[in-house]
């Protein structure tokens, strides 16, 4: 299995553009998790989806923020209009029943 | 809520034991432990649930503490291959996991 890919590893961008990063969870897992990563907040928990449904989306920072998961192998975190303080490397982390957690290997975004 | 783990960092000598804590102020369902090297995502380590069992992966284990609503992390004969950033992640009601500020550990030869 090639584990849980994420899509770009890097993204360099201007405040005000779209952001989209992409997940392919690992095939058989029913659960998908998007975490942010700074050395300020640490690893935070964005969004979680249970068979493609969103269960909790508290941590979603606010409404520039969107995630969609439009089949059981995609998921996608959507940032429109990005900002500087949006810098960080976002985690997409898939399970089978919430359990253990298989990461990504994370795409760091810049916004300039 | 984020859990609260403590220290945020050691550093240790090659052999040496230490501890990482992790305290809730919510009822848990399990805790996991997991591992990020520097520049790489988190690595799973183990996931202890109720009934406050220990277990082991190497020569780290941990317990929970149901009741308390803590767990603990022993690092125990430490090797430079442990170094890294330790996060203990709390599950509450729905398959909710948080995760800890992290505890840095550095392992010197």
């Amino acid at each position: 299995d090639a584990g849980v890919i994420q899509s770009p590893r890097h993204e360099v961008t201007e405040m005000g553009q779209e952001v989209t990063l992409r997940c392919k969870p690992i095939s058989g897992h029913n659960s998908l998790f998007w975490y942010r990563q700074t050395m300020m907040r640490g690893l935070e928990l964005l969004i979680y989806f249970n068979n493609n449904v969103p269960i909790d989306d508290s941590g979603m920072p606010e409404d520039r923020f969107s995630a969609k998961m439009p089949n059981a192998s995609f998921s996608t975190l959507k940032i429109q209009p990005s900002e500087p303080r949006d810098s960080a490397v976002y985690f997409c982390a898939s399970s089978f029943r919430a359990n253990v957690l298989t990461f990504g290997a994370g795409s760091r975004l810049t916004v300039l | 809520q984020q859990p609260v783990q403590s220290p945020q960092a050691v550093i240790l000598r090659e052999g040496e034991d230490a501890v990482i804590n992790c305290s809730s102020s919510k009822a848990l369902y399990s805790v996991h432990w997991y591992r990020q090297k520097h520049g790489e995502a988190p690595v799973f380590l183990m996931i202890l649930l109720k009934g406050g069992e220990q277990k082991g992966h190497e020569k780290i284990s941990a317990s929970f503490n149901e009741k308390k609503q803590q767990s603990s992390l022993y690092l125990t004969a430490s090797q430079l291959s442990y170094s890294g950033t330790y996060f203990c992640g709390t599950e509450t009601a729905g398959n909710k996991l948080t995760f800890g500020g992290g505890t840095r550990v550095l392992v010197k030869p």
